[in-house]
């Protein structure tokens, strides 16, 4: 498809087990963020990815949190040891190398955690 | 550390009413502003950026926003709404050396028909 994808729409899972989400960004874009959204809340950043360069984690809440992103291209954000406050969308978007270009969103992975 | 402000939670207004959804943002150096619009149930959509140039920018489906810096807002408008513009609206701010949107918390804008 030509949008972002993101994988799985929806997750339900018990507190204390790991989960991992997963982005496709588009086709070409070096750039690709993760985003969470929690009820009541705005978007708040996790973490970006720009090309080869070490990646901006400085938004992941804890150390429970971290991602990947493998040759370049689709991303993994992996939450360890889930909590019920983990509970959210993640967001993930990606831009193209342009500076002025914007970020195009996925659907979103809506994670409740029980 | 950036910021946005978003005055509004929620706004009820009835179809042909005219919007202002307000937006301030904290960084005082170059900014890149932007709309974006959330339908219920779809992914967020870009409404309109800006970057420079003439600071009443144009979007989609009739939005506009006015950049103004003295007043560090980025107001969002539209003359008339119409029922299909029920969504959130979040405003988001792009400066500094993170690579990142720092965004409001939205605003929900239900449009009775």
């Amino acid at each position: 498809g030509a949008g972002v994808s993101q994988s799985p729409s929806n997750k339900v899972t018990e507190k204390g087990k790991d989960v991992e989400l997963r982005c496709d960004p588009i086709s070409g874009h070096t750039a690709l963020y993760w985003y969470r959204q929690s009820l009541g809340q705005g978007l708040e950043f996790l973490i970006y990815f720009q090309g080869n360069s070490a990646p901006d984690k400085s938004g992941l809440p804890s150390d429970r949190f971290s991602a990947e992103r493998t040759g370049g291209s689709v991303s993994t954000l992996t939450i360890q040891r889930t909590q019920q406050e983990d509970s959210a969308v993640y967001l993930c978007a990606s831009s193209s190398p342009d500076s002025n270009q914007p970020q195009h969103f996925g659907d979103g992975t809506r994670l409740s955690i029980l | 550390a950036q910021s946005v402000s978003q005055h509004n939670h929620h706004v009820i207004l009835s179809e042909a009413a005219s919007l202002e959804l307000g937006c301030n943002y904290s960084y005082g150096g170059t900014v890149n502003l932007f709309w974006y619009v959330q339908y219920p149930g779809q992914h967020l959509q870009l409404l309109l950026k800006y970057f420079s140039g003439d600071p009443l920018v144009k979007g989609i489906k009739g939005f506009e926003a006015e950049f103004i810096k003295s007043k560090f807002s980025f107001n969002l408008r539209k003359p008339s709404v119409q029922w299909s513009d029920t969504a959130e609206y979040f405003c988001a701010v792009y400066g500094g050396s993170q690579g990142n949107l720092i965004f409001g918390k939205g605003t929900k804008l239900s449009v009775k028909p």
